[in-house]
């Protein structure tokens, strides 16, 4: 079993939709990072949780640390977040070293 | 937001050649920089660890004489791929750290560097 485990492995959503992307841990954690890499690569950080919630613009992520538990939700979803969403757990006992999902990708068609 | 570049973006060289990777934080100092390396539909893989003034820190399974990394300042740190060969083809991104505003460390990523080796 993988230490950060993201669910769905791929996802296919209608504009406008609200998209939810979860993200399970087993390790203690100092942070929670959510990722988004588009084809070509690039990678955006688009939030570091250690707890609560976090808002960005469509952009909401939550954590549950008593769960070791984080989601993902893009409300009014648009093609342009068609992307790979990465979770990535840093661990208390390793400083700022990251532990990858395998990553969810999300596409949105018109 | 903290931004981390890399140069260059793309590099296609021949088997034998040696490459160098550049991650510098542009409006930040960053003690520790990281390298990772993606191979295709694959999450990233941590390499090494790369602290300022010091070697860096391989991950298990990462041969330190073929992937040299120097840190020798604040705000740069290089990544040599050194006789490369065509299974060095990959994508290869860095990762600075921190202090974040609201006083926690974190990690800023670079665009990354698709290299193809022929």
């Amino acid at each position: 079993k993988n230490e950060v485990e993201q669910s769905p492995q791929n996802l296919t959503a209608q504009e406008g939709e609200f998209i939810t992307i979860n993200c399970s841990y087993s390790v203690g954690i100092s942070a929670l990072h959510w990722l988004q890499q588009h084809p070509g690569g690039g990678i955006v950080s688009l939030f570091m949780l250690s707890s609560g919630k976090k808002k960005h613009g469509r952009l909401i992520a939550t954590i549950n640390i008593q769960e070791k538990h984080s989601s993902l939700h893009i409300t009014a979803s648009h093609p342009r977040d068609s992307a790979v969403y990465i979770c990535a757990a840093g661990r208390e006992t390793s400083g700022s070293r990251l532990t990858f999902g395998e990553g969810t990708q999300l596409t949105v068609n018109p | 937001g903290a931004v981390v570049s890399q140069h260059p973006s793309r590099v296609i060289c021949k088997s034998g050649t040696s490459v160098k990777i550049e991650c510098r934080s542009l409006d930040f100092q960053a003690t520790t920089m990281f390298w990772y390396r993606q191979f295709p539909k694959k999450s990233l893989m941590l390499m090494a660890t790369s602290n300022e003034g010091s070697k860096a820190t391989y991950e298990q399974g990462v041969e330190k004489d073929k992937f040299l990394i120097n840190h020798a300042s604040l705000t740069l740190s290089t990544l040599t791929v050194t006789s490369a060969h065509p299974e060095d083809s990959s994508f290869y991104i860095c990762s600075a750290r921190s202090l974040g505003l609201a006083g926690f460390m974190e990690q800023f990523f670079g665009p990354g560097t698709r290299l193809t080796v022929l």
